[in-house]
């Protein structure tokens, strides 16, 4: 079956480090990936999507690589702040049969910066 | 541009009872998807409404149901309540489908006692 993984332990950086976080999948060949922030008691946040045919993509700090080859992702914030602290999930795209069946989630990494 | 609103924002209910939560997405999203979230199991989806018309659906018992009006809010129900169904419920809208980018709103706590 079709599974998600991201490191369920959190995950403690430094201020100023690079935080890195990991999602890997199996039994998938997802057209795209998505990276979502999540804040205690809040819904997800929408921060970047990346397609089967692209390897990198970068917005501001942030930066993710899709190897469909390894079936990963790794999602890269530069000079975190404590402010990044939040739950981070990855989310891929779902086909069955003919079309589109939602997105699937891992179950998140919880990021915490250290000052 | 007005975010997704859910409501209410926290639900207590008993077993067995039944409970409506509403959802209005972002003005010119058309697809609206519901979520569960659960410490145990994350995010699952529910399923996804488009034009008034289930798209898709998750692999949920049939005590989960949705619509969709015209005016693209959506509403979830679920029936026969179950304690496990304690959770966060999560809507999210997107312009097209489902598997867009997801604005998801604050969500609804739903407790089950």
């Amino acid at each position: 079956s079709q599974k998600i993984e991201q490191n369920s332990e959190a995950l403690n950086i430094q201020e100023g480090k690079t935080a890195t976080l990991t999602c890997n999948y199996t039994n998938y060949s997802p057209a795209y990936l998505q990276w979502y922030r999540q804040d205690p008691g809040r819904g997800p946040v929408f921060l970047l999507l990346i397609r089967e045919n692209e390897k990198e993509k970068r917005k501001e700090r942030l930066k993710v690589t899709f190897d469909t080859t390894l079936k990963q992702s790794l999602f890269h914030i530069t000079a975190s702040q404590p402010a990044d602290s939040a739950t981070y999930l990855c989310a891929l795209d779902r086909y069955s049969g003919g079309g589109a069946d939602g997105l699937t989630f891992g179950k998140g990494t919880h990021l915490i910066i250290q000052p | 541009k007005a975010g997704v609103t859910q409501t209410p924002r926290y639900l207590i209910k008993t077993r067995g009872q039944q409970v409506t939560l509403s959802c209005s997405p972002i003005s010119g999203h058309r697809s609206v998807s519901w979520y569960q979230q659960t410490p145990g199991q994350g995010l699952q989806f529910l399923f996804e409404y488009f034009s008034e018309t289930q798209r898709n659906k998750g692999n949920f018992p049939g005590r989960f149901s949705g619509r969709q009006f015209s005016n693209s809010r959506s509403e979830m129900n679920v029936s026969t309540l179950e304690l496990g169904d304690s959770a966060l419920y999560l809507c999210a809208s997107s312009l097209y489908r489902e598997t867009d980018e997801q604005y998801f709103g604050p969500g609804t706590r739903l407790t089950v006692t």
